[in-house]
């Protein structure tokens, strides 16, 4: 079955630099989640999308921004990249709707992007 | 806003042996779920079990199963016959409805040989 990809799963910047990272949601999933995982740190969400529009938004700095495209795929932009910005970023892709395979909104974790900011 | 506790960052078991990971949550939802996430060295998010809080009977999923106490918003997951594949970060988590998921601290398992 098609999972959830993520592009690039390893990227290095430099400080102030900028990155975008990529999420393609399973076919026919219409919501997509971006989640940030520091090290040794539990997922903290920062943004969601259903049907392309912004549908939550957590702790997400201004620096990063997201959109969801008419293709359902996801990029999360982030400027002025900081150390701290080091982390496993993960998208995750659910259905917003009930099947008889699966409860509602279940979500699918991509392998992860890891993002080094040195 | 949901809460989700993780009150053992780390436990330990035999092969073969059966653990419980413990997990308290809290939640202005009524209608909501719960998750046991697993994370391996590998850092990918796998889903173990997963139960709706309207239901009852407690999930099961082959070794896996939850113990769902609603009124005392405790959801423990016990593994049973622990293989050494089981080794991993486990992490509890709670969804209202269509929202986030928001994640425990997390249990670290190490399994004995």
């Amino acid at each position: 079955a098609a999972g959830v990809i993520q592009s690039p799963r390893h990227l290095i910047k430099e400080k102030r630099e900028t990155a975008t990272l990529k999420c393609y949601p399973i076919p026919r999933h219409d919501t997509v989640y971006w989640y940030q995982q520091g090290p040794g740190q539990d997922p903290q969400f920062l943004i969601s999308f259903y049907e392309k529009m912004q549908s939550d938004k957590g702790s997400i700095p201004d620096r990063f921004s997201a959109q969801q495209f008419s293709d359902y795929h996801s990029e999360l932009n982030m400027s002025s990249l900081e150390l701290g910005d080091s982390a496993l970023y993960f998208c995750a892709s659910s259905l917003a709707t009930i099947t008889a395979e699966r409860g509602p909104y279940e979500q699918y974790f991509g392998p992860g992007t890891r993002l080094t900011v040195t | 806003a949901q809460t989700v506790t993780q009150s053992q960052p780390e436990m330990s078991v035999q092969e073969a042996e059966t653990v419980t990971l413990s997990c308290t949550y809290d939640t202005s939802e009524s209608d909501y779920y719960l998750f046991w996430y697993k994370q391996p060295p590998s850092r990918q998010m796998i889903l173990v079990i997963r139960q709706e809080a309207y239901k009852q009977q407690n999930a099961t999923e082959n070794r896996f199963s939850v113990n769902f106490q609603k009124a005392a918003k405790s959801f423990s997951l016990k593994i049973s016959d622990s293989q050494l594949g089981d080794a991993a970060m486990y992490f509890c988590a709670s969804q209202g409805g269509s929202e986030k998921l928001v994640f425990g601290k997390g249990t670290k398992l190490t399994v004995n040989p």
